[in-house]
């Protein structure tokens, strides 16, 4: 069974500052990963994924993340937070295509980090 | 943004009633499903379909059913609502090729 981690629910950082979202996931067979952003009242949007190809993956607005197997993690990164970054943040996983079977493509999320953005 | 709509966005309902929620796609894809979002515990699925009429159950089912009958909808129907299905409840969809699933823009029902 697939699980993911984040640690924090909440973290809170000056504009400017580095942005730093830990995710660590458990999985039998290598994963996708993603990360999800929620703004208030409103959908998830995709930032990010990672699908086995380059371990260091670019999203939108700035956001990175680097999927480290020997960690089992693949926290998200900002090297200058800005006011308009201040949402939910949902890291999940799901089986690879090729894990077969109908279950493919079910996301298993974690609990959601809050990220607050001080002036 | 993907063409995914939910309606209601909005319900307020009593206790033992049925509420169906509707979740329509323009995207042709494959595979929808259902999740509740709710505080401490991010989404959870519900229910997911991988075809017309294939459906299946997901983390927490239980007082929920879903139907699919057409490629574009995707229903989800509780059946006598309780106050602990009071929560956000999230479509989504995918295609089998790029993975990742577009979400809609949510359903918010309150059971009193």
């Amino acid at each position: 069974a697939q699980s993911v981690t984040q640690l924090g629910s909440h973290v809170s950082v000056s504009e400017g500052a580095l942005v730093l979202l830990r995710c660590n996931y458990s999985s039998s067979v290598p994963p996708y990963l993603f990360w999800y952003v929620q703004y208030p009242n409103q959908g998830l949007q995709l930032l990010l994924k990672y699908t086995s190809a380059a371990t260091l993956v670019k999203g939108i607005n700035g956001f990175e993340a680097e999927f480290k197997k020997s960690e089992t993690s693949f926290h998200l990164t900002k090297p200058s937070a800005h006011m308009s970054d201040a949402a939910e943040y949902f890291c999940a996983v799901s089986d690879p295509p090729w894990a077969g079977g109908t279950s493919y493509g079910k996301l298993t999320f974690g609990q959601g980090t809050i990220l607050t953005v001080h002036p | 943004d993907a063409g995914i709509t939910q309606s209601p966005r909005h319900k307020v309902t009593e206790t033992g009633t049925p509420v169906t929620l509707r979740c329509h796609q323009t995207e042709n894809h494959r595979y929808m499903y259902w999740y509740r979002q709710d505080p401490g515990h991010g989404l959870r699925l519900i229910h997911y379909s991988y075809g017309v009429k294939d459906t299946d159950k997901g983390e927490v089912s239980d007082g929920y059913s879903v139907s699919r009958s057409k490629t574009e909808d995707f229903l989800l129907t509780l059946e006598s609502a309780t106050s602990s299905q009071t929560s956000v409840y999230f479509c989504a969809i995918s295609d089998r090729v790029r993975g990742e699933q577009y979400f809609g823009p949510g359903t918010r029902l309150t059971v009193t």
